[in-house]
């Protein structure tokens, strides 16, 4: 069974970083396709990077620059940097298959706020 | 970035009724190299992470329920639950990952009446 667990999220002042993680078991973050997609309080999905097997990454313009993805032998992160309120959200790690359907596995979600 | 402007924001309909939700892409999301409309519909439950239902604009995903099912004429891509049930009750998103620039539509939330 394929799981993903977000960790890593809390209040955080603007301007500050922080570091989510994701942890996996059933399926290797090597050999995936990992993105990372957020939720702000009532409001809808917005993705934010991607991962490729290969290593090469690609991000939504609101933040690159701020945010970096990467993996180790087992997780995958997302480095947070210059924090604004409007990051406050939920954070979730999901799997592109790349079988030509969109993201089958998704995480319980991680809770970042960013606030003074 | 392709825009996924879905309508209504917001429906209630009567448990056993038809519900229908639309999308439309802001450019074609069509891969030539196999004709497949890069579409996917996802359902997300209070509380939840979201569910992949559809993908391919069309195609159900294992596991899913009959009930739903996806179509597209162009750049409007439909989801239809033929008959809701009560744990239908969510926001349904439509996303497109034809380009490396995934976007969601806004959601639409389904309610019983």
């Amino acid at each position: 069974e394929v799981r993903l667990l977000e960790s890593g999220g809390d209040l955080i002042q603007p301007g500050g970083s922080l570091r989510l993680s994701c942890a996996t078991s059933g399926l290797a973050v090597t050999s995936n396709y990992m993105s990372w997609v957020r939720q702000a309080p009532g409001k809808g999905l917005e993705w934010l990077a991607v991962l490729y097997s290969d290593g090469t990454t690609y991000y939504a313009d609101s933040v690159r620059g701020r945010f970096s993805i990467f993996r180790d032998t087992s997780k995958v992160y997302l480095r947070m940097s210059s924090l604004r309120a409007d990051d406050t959200a939920v954070y979730y790690c999901t799997r592109d298959p790349r079988d030509g359907r969109s993201f089958d596995y998704w995480g319980q979600g991680t809770l970042v706020t960013v606030s003074s | 970035d392709i825009v996924m402007t879905q309508s209504p924001d917001s429906l209630a309909v009567s448990l056993g009724e038809r519900a229908t939700i639309k999308c439309k892409s802001s450019q074609s999301v069509l891969h030539s190299s196999n004709n497949k409309n890069y579409v996917a519909w996802f359902q997300q439950k209070a509380r939840q992470p979201p569910k992949l239902l559809v993908f391919w604009a069309s195609a159900r995903e294992s596991g899913v329920p009959e009930r739903f099912s996806g179509s597209a004429s162009g750049t409007d891509f439909t989801l239809t639950i033929s008959s809701v049930q009560a744990e239908d009750v969510a926001v349904y998103y439509c996303q497109q990952y034809y380009t490396i620039q995934y976007t969601f539509g806004q959601g639409t939330k389904l309610e019983i009446k």
